[in-house]
């Protein structure tokens, strides 16, 4: 039901800006994760962005935070993942996930809905 | 940022057998609101993974009961009654309390 899209390879403080879309599902009212899963390694979260109903915030985990950022165009349905001075350890399946709205206090007192929809992944490989 | 361990990170399973994955987590995860924000996935082999519990307890529809999670606080447990083929794969509990969500390492699952 997620589709991520640009996933490269690319050199090291290189660039790249992923695509999640909901073809037949509606991001609008979604807060959409990031997360990422090295070859052969877990899972690792790396951020979300809030649904704008709440200010589409975003946040970040550290190991990407000042690097990563995320947007969102609701008119595309689609959600981003911007990447910027790409580590040879950023080097990854990048899989963006999402849930119901968040609309009710259980939800909105942690952080944000479960993981219900999940996409295939777009694989990233940063090598010099 | 909360931590989550799980064990044992490798389970050989004997299918109609009982199986059970512990997850610890570093602070608790129980919101006064009395809900403890503890999920499990599956990552079938392949496959992008798949939300089985959220709120420590509660199945997804669509999961089997032989599915069920416990605990409370920092102590939580996934348990398959009886195992099927299908199950194997590797399961993750992740916090979701708070920002960063976490994942444990993981625990493979599979035929003896």
């Amino acid at each position: 039901q997620l589709v991520e899209s640009g996933g490269d390879f690319v050199k090291p403080g290189g660039s790249l800006r992923l695509s999640c879309s909901g073809p037949g599902f509606t991001l609008d009212n979604a807060w959409v994760s990031w997360v990422r899963q090295a070859p052969g390694k877990g899972l690792e979260w790396l951020g979300l962005i809030k649904s704008n109903s709440v200010g589409g915030a975003t946040d970040f985990a550290a190991p990407v935070k000042g690097r990563f950022s995320i947007s969102r165009d609701d008119s595309k349905n689609t959600v981003f993942l911007h990447m910027n001075n790409l580590r040879t350890e950023d080097s990854a399946l990048y899989y963006c996930a999402t849930g119901p709205p968040c609309n009710n206090v259980v939800c909105l007192a942690g952080a944000g809905p479960s993981f219900d929809f999940w996409g295939r992944g777009t694989l990233v490989i940063v090598s010099s | 940022d909360i931590v989550m361990t799980q064990s044992p990170l490798s389970l050989p399973v004997t299918p109609g057998e009982p199986a059970s994955i512990s997850c610890r987590s570093s602070q608790s995860v129980l919101h006064y609101n009395g809900h403890n924000y503890l999920e499990w996935y599956l990552q079938k082999p392949g496959q992008s993974p798949q939300l089985l519990i959220y709120l420590s307890s509660y199945r997804v529809s669509g999961v089997p009961d032989r599915f069920s999670g416990s605990g409370s606080g920092t102590e939580f447990k996934l348990e398959i009654s009886r195992v099927e083929a299908e199950d194997v794969g590797v399961y993750y509990c992740m916090q979701a309390l708070q920002t960063p969500r976490t994942f444990g390492p993981g625990t493979k699952v599979e035929i003896k």
